[in-house]
């Protein structure tokens, strides 16, 4: 069975300083894996995803995340946080063959000026 | 490329009634899956249809149901409505699965606000 576990449920940086946001899974597959990210009011769009090509995987607006399995992790990075990077984020595990997505609880992503 | 489209956006109904959301997937896309938002339980999956055909389900209760079109349009239907059934719902699509049994991504839409009154 695959989970995944969203390690902070809010997390709070200053504008033009990094963030970090954690997430572990399990899984008994070779996981999939994705970042989603979700403005207020708004749907789900996809940062990133990992499916066992290379372990360092980029996304949009200049959010990477890095899939080691001896630590089950897979944490979301960004250099500098903007104002507009503020929102909801999804940390997201699938098994290979199903369509069904399964969700952690998401982080809350405050940016301060 | 138009992205997902749902419709109504937002609808309020009241307890014991039932309501239909519509979902439009991406042009090409054949996979369409259904996911409730609610602040207590987060996102959960309710089901998966690819190729007019319910593929997966989740644990919710017989009066949520859905079909799929032969366009690859997909309805979702919820009878019997409960105060607990407000929540965003979230339609993705995708291109099903692809090579090697590899989940394609999904694509998700706005979402139709239910409100439950």
């Amino acid at each position: 069975a695959q989970s995944v576990t969203q390690l902070d449920s809010h997390v709070s940086v200053s504008e033009g300083t990094p963030v970090l946001l954690r997430c572990n899974y399990s899984s008994s597959y070779s996981p999939s894996l994705f970042w989603y990210v979700q403005h207020p009011n708004k749907g789900l769009q996809l940062l990133l995803k990992y499916t066992s090509a290379a372990t360092l995987v980029k996304g949009i607006n200049g959010f990477e995340a890095e899939f080691k399995k001896s630590e089950t992790s897979f944490h979301l990075t960004k250099p500098s946080a903007h104002m507009s990077d503020a929102a909801e984020y999804f940390c997201v595990v699938t098994s290979p063959a199903t369509g069904k997505l399964i969700f952690g609880q998401g982080t809350t992503l405050q940016v301060k000026p | 490329k138009a992205g997902v489209t749902q419709t109504p956006r937002y609808l309020i109904k009241t307890r014991g009634q039932q309501v239909t959301l519509s979902c439009s997937p991406i042009s090409g896309h054949r996979s369409v899956s259904w996911y409730q938002q609610t602040p207590g339980q987060g996102l959960q999956f309710l089901f998966e249809y690819f190729s007019e055909t319910q593929r997966n389900k989740g644990n919710f209760p017989g009066r949520f149901s859905g079909r799929q079109f032969s366009n690859s349009r997909s309805e979702m239907n919820v009878s019997t409505l409960e105060l607990g059934d407000s929540a965003l719902y979230l339609c993705a699509s995708s291109l099903g699965v692809g090579v090697a049994g590899t989940q394609e991504t999904q694509y998700f839409g706005p979402g139709t606000r239910l409100l439950v009154l």
